[in-house]
């Protein structure tokens, strides 16, 4: 069983639309949780962490935790083609105090 | 802000060189990480350190190894470089788990190719 799972892409959202972004995760336990955007070339770079069950916003991005379901996701409102990235899903393990990423949904914002 | 430098951006090696590959970070971090990333493979951790001197295997330890003499610098070695260790190398650092904050920061990453 994988254990930050997400869906490859790529994911198409017209410019200004929200775009959605759903990551599932095998360890119960976990209590913390990341999002990263990459772009092509580049390195990770952290978007939000969020550690309670509920919404959390920053500006165009609210991320979303349900431990109950082992699930969290990530909206990009008013969504811009520099939004056109890679995102990274990452669950600390309560186990072991790993990081572990999922690997990646690409996101395409058309203009 | 977090600022993680890796020492070079671009690397072409031969096969069987030693290989070092440097990462500093300038903000006190306790923790520091050593991924490789592949397409399709995502990102998988070769070692970290939780403090100097220490170190930890991660997933994929074999043909790497690590230093870390002082708390800003993590350094990795690629024994003898090979093929299969062609790949995107990244850098990570953060504070301890017991930090209400453990969001690592990557460097800009660095791209060996092993000829």
């Amino acid at each position: 069983q994988k254990e930050v799972e997400q869906n490859s892409g790529p994911l198409s959202v017209p410019e200004g639309a929200i775009a959605s972004l759903n990551c599932t995760y095998s360890d119960r336990g976990s209590q913390s949780f990341f999002w990263y955007r990459q772009y092509s070339g580049k390195s990770p770079e952290l978007i939000m962490s969020i550690y309670s069950n509920g919404d959390k916003e920053d500006g165009r991005f609210t991320a979303q935790l349900n431990k109950a379901s082992q699930y969290v996701s990530l909206l990009i409102r008013d969504s811009q083609p520099s939004d056109s990235a890679t995102y990274l899903c990452a669950a600390l393990m309560n186990r072991d105090d790993k990081i572990i990423f999922g690997k990646g949904t690409r996101l395409h914002i058309l203009p | 802000d977090v600022k993680v430098t890796q020492s070079s951006r671009y690397l072409v090696k031969r096969t069987g060189e030693k290989v070092f590959l440097e990462c500093v970070q300038d903000m006190d971090h306790e923790n520091m990480f050593w991924y490789r990333q592949d397409p399709g493979l995502g990102l998988r951790l070769i070692y970290f350190s939780y403090d100097v001197k220490m170190k930890e295997k991660g997933d994929i330890p074999e043909g790497y190894s690590v230093s870390r003499e002082k708390k800003e610098r993590f350094s990795l070695i690629l024994e003898s470089a090979s093929t299969n260790q062609t790949s995107m190398y990244l850098c990570a650092s953060s504070l301890p788990r017991d930090f209400s904050s453990y969001e690592q920061y990557f460097g800009p990453g660095t791209r060996l190719t092993v000829t």
